[in-house]
């Protein structure tokens, strides 16, 4: 079983839309994040959830909101989407002080 | 200058040899080190994971970390195919949410 998973795997939308991406753990971890990934590979946090609760809000424009409906889902919403939205969003899990597990990625392609 | 510095590469090698990928940091409150690997089209998965200083091996990988310098390496030893990927060092400190941050990542090509 796949222990970080998000839907979709893909996802091509216009300038402007507004889209949602899931991801589920089975791993029974607290904590969940959400990473981008640019075109070249660079990898930075967005945001963290602990037991529902946010912990780590980094510079993101509030066009993103995170969303955790309990502690083994963290969706991501996304307003307004602009072009430099384009990129690879990964979601992770991991217990405290623990090394982080990642899923597959969600290819975002705004046009 | 970035927190976490990497060479992107692509570095490649032939079969059987071995690598030594490295990453330099400014941040000396990093206290937790991590080597992970991506394939492409995949999420990163994790190598190796090392707290302070010193050296971890696990099969054919080893972990360094020296912090009176602030770099890490991973050597990979008897390389093969299956190694080529996107290696990417992260690092974190104690207190700080388990936030990691990244190197831009090292892409190694294995080559018959």
């Amino acid at each position: 079983d796949t222990a970080v998973s998000q839907t979709p795997k893909y996802l091509v939308t216009q300038m402007g839309n507004d889209k949602s991406i899931k991801c589920e753990q089975n791993l029974g971890h607290d904590t969940m994040y959400w990473y981008k990934q640019d075109s070249k590979k660079f990898l930075k946090i967005m945001f963290s959830y602990n037991n529902k609760e946010l912990i780590i809000n980094e510079t993101v424009p509030n066009r993103f909101s995170p969303k955790s409906p309990d502690k083994a889902h963290l969706n991501l919403h996304i307003n307004s989407l602009e072009l430099g939205d384009s990129a690879v969003y990964f979601c992770a899990s991991s217990q405290e002080n623990s090394p982080l597990h990642f899923g597959n990625g969600t290819r975002l392609t705004v046009t | 200058q970035k927190e976490v510095e990497q060479d992107p590469g692509p570095l490649s090698v032939p079969e059987g040899a071995i690598v030594s990928l490295n990453c330099t940091y400014s941040n000396s409150a990093f206290q937790y080190f991590m080597w992970y690997r991506q394939y492409s089209r995949k999420g990163p998965e994790l190598l190796m994971y090392t707290y302070s200083s010193g050296n971890k091996e696990d099969g054919r990988f080893t972990a360094q970390v020296d912090k009176s310098s602030k770099y890490i390496s991973l050597f990979i030893r008897d390389s093969q195919p299956s190694d080529s990927a996107t290696y990417l060092c992260a690092m974190s400190q104690t207190g700080g949410g388990n936030k990691l941050t990244f190197g831009t990542g090292t892409q190694l090509k294995v080559e018959l």
